[in-house]
């Protein structure tokens, strides 16, 4: 086990709503990164949050937000669900946000978007 | 064209054969290179780093060609727990610690 854990495991919204997704680090990490991942595809990189602050953002659309706390522990939230956002959505911890650190990643959480 | 390019499979092995993945990756600036192996419905977890001068770890041999931007995996005497998506992996100099990962490529060993 990694140490990251993920909640919730399972989730079905409707469409139109809004979600928010947490992520607690591994012991001693500060940086989290988020990705999303559609089926049989691979992960495609959301954003990262270091020591608080936002440091890198894939391409994706301003509806998908997030916040890093005190604790390092992170939220995703998602707002306006739209059907293609069903897709399993992993947190990854590293022990910071250079580049050759290793990234640690948590079970995911699986959202269902109907 | 994809960042990270794999052969998605599956590739279907008998158990004890030797098996190559390949990874090809589009952005010369890419600085840091993976293999990441993911069973069904879990996550993605570090199989490997890899060097440019080849690393080995186990059965498992993995190979840099930065020249060609290609990346290989190769895992010997395969067995059955090796059955999962293998996932090649890069990070790209100024973007941060992101991870660009391919689609992934499916091994199934059988008996």
């Amino acid at each position: 086990e990694t140490g990251v854990t993920q909640s919730p495991t399972h989730l079905i919204k409707t469409r139109g709503q809004q979600v928010t997704l947490r992520c607690s680090s591994q012991s001693g990490h500060n940086t989290v990164s988020w990705y999303q991942q559609a089926l049989g595809q691979g992960p495609q990189f959301i954003f990262q949050y270091y020591r608080e602050e936002e440091n890198g953002r894939g391409n994706f659309p301003p509806r998908f937000s997030g916040l890093q706390f005190p604790n390092y522990s992170s939220e995703l939230n998602v707002n306006a669900l739209e059907l293609d956002d069903s897709a399993l959505y992993l947190c990854a911890s590293s022990f910071n946000g250079a580049i050759s650190e290793t990234q640690y990643f948590g079970p995911g959480t699986r959202l269902l978007v109907l | 064209r994809k960042e990270v390019e794999q052969d998605p499979g599956p590739f279907n092995v008998p158990e004890g054969a030797t098996v190559a993945f390949n990874c090809t990756y589009s952005n010369s600036a890419s600085q840091s290179f993976f293999w990441y192996r993911q069973d069904c419905r879990k996550e993605p977890k570090l199989l490997m780093s890899v060097y440019s001068s080849g690393n080995e770890d186990g059965r498992f041999t993995a190979q840099l060609n930065r020249a060609s931007q290609y990346i290989s995996l190769l895992i010997r005497d395969s067995k059955l727990s090796d059955s999962a998506t293998y996932l090649c992996v890069v990070n790209i100099r100024g973007g941060g610690n992101k991870l660009t990962f391919g689609t992934g490529t499916q091994l199934k060993v059988e008996l």
